[in-house]
């Protein structure tokens, strides 16, 4: 069945640093991909999503592209700051069926 | 404020008692959800409910029980839990029916199984 894969965590970084969280989903067909964010003592929000190949979905900083060819969606930010410090869970969903997350992965950003 | 609103926030009971968690949307969604989050674990979803009818339910155990009386409140009755069944429950709407990717959730009702 359709599984979607990301990088263990925690993620640890300093302030200004790069991001990277990977994902990598399996799926029969083509589904839609998605960005969820936790902070803590929250609920999950969508942070951004892609529902074709090639397109790129972005918010606050944050951007993922849909990559057919490696079926990976990965998300990156190019400078994180202390308030980007949450549970960030990779998600797919084909049409009719219900979300698909991963285990979602810890990042720490210290000033 | 969030549109999604679960009470309690944090529970906890023995596993001999009875108790509720509720959840209530002001967005005017159709389709609702219960989610279940653990340690370590992916999310799981245990319960969809699309225009008030339950369409999804993944096998999940007899001791959980949901009601959807309407549109905009959800329940998950509880009882005769296991302490493995500790964790948090999140709520959750979506907007186009069920099974879309967008959903909005509540902040959680953290549960605890003596």
């Amino acid at each position: 069945g359709d599984s979607v894969t990301q990088m263990e965590g925690p993620v640890t970084l300093s302030e200004e640093a790069f991001l990277t969280i990977n994902c990598t989903y399996t799926a029969t067909g083509y589904p839609s991909l998605f960005w969820y964010v936790q902070y803590p003592g929250e609920g999950l929000q969508l942070l951004l999503k892609a529902t074709k190949a090639d397109d790129k979905g972005s918010n606050k900083g944050f951007e993922a592209t849909y990559r057919k060819e490696t079926t990976s969606f990965h998300l990156e930010k190019g400078s994180v700051q202390v308030s980007d410090s949450a549970v960030y869970f990779c998600a797919s969903n084909q049409a009719g069926t219900a979300l698909i997350f991963g285990k979602g992965t810890t990042l720490s950003v210290s000033s | 404020e969030t549109g999604v609103t679960q009470t309690p926030r944090h529970l906890v009971m023995g596993m001999t008692n009875k108790k509720s968690l509720k959840c209530e949307q002001h967005l005017g969604h159709n389709a609702m959800y219960w989610y279940k989050q653990s340690a370590k674990k992916p999310l799981e979803l245990m319960f969809v409910y699309s225009l008030e009818e339950r369409v999804e339910n993944n096998s999940v155990p007899s001791r959980f029980s949901p009601e959807c009386p309407n549109s905009s409140h959800l329940f998950l009755h509880l009882h005769t839990l296991q302490p493995e069944d500790s964790a948090l429950y999140l709520c959750a709407s979506s907007r186009e029916g069920q099974n879309t990717g967008e959903l909005f959730f509540g902040e959680g009702s953290r549960l605890t199984v003596l």
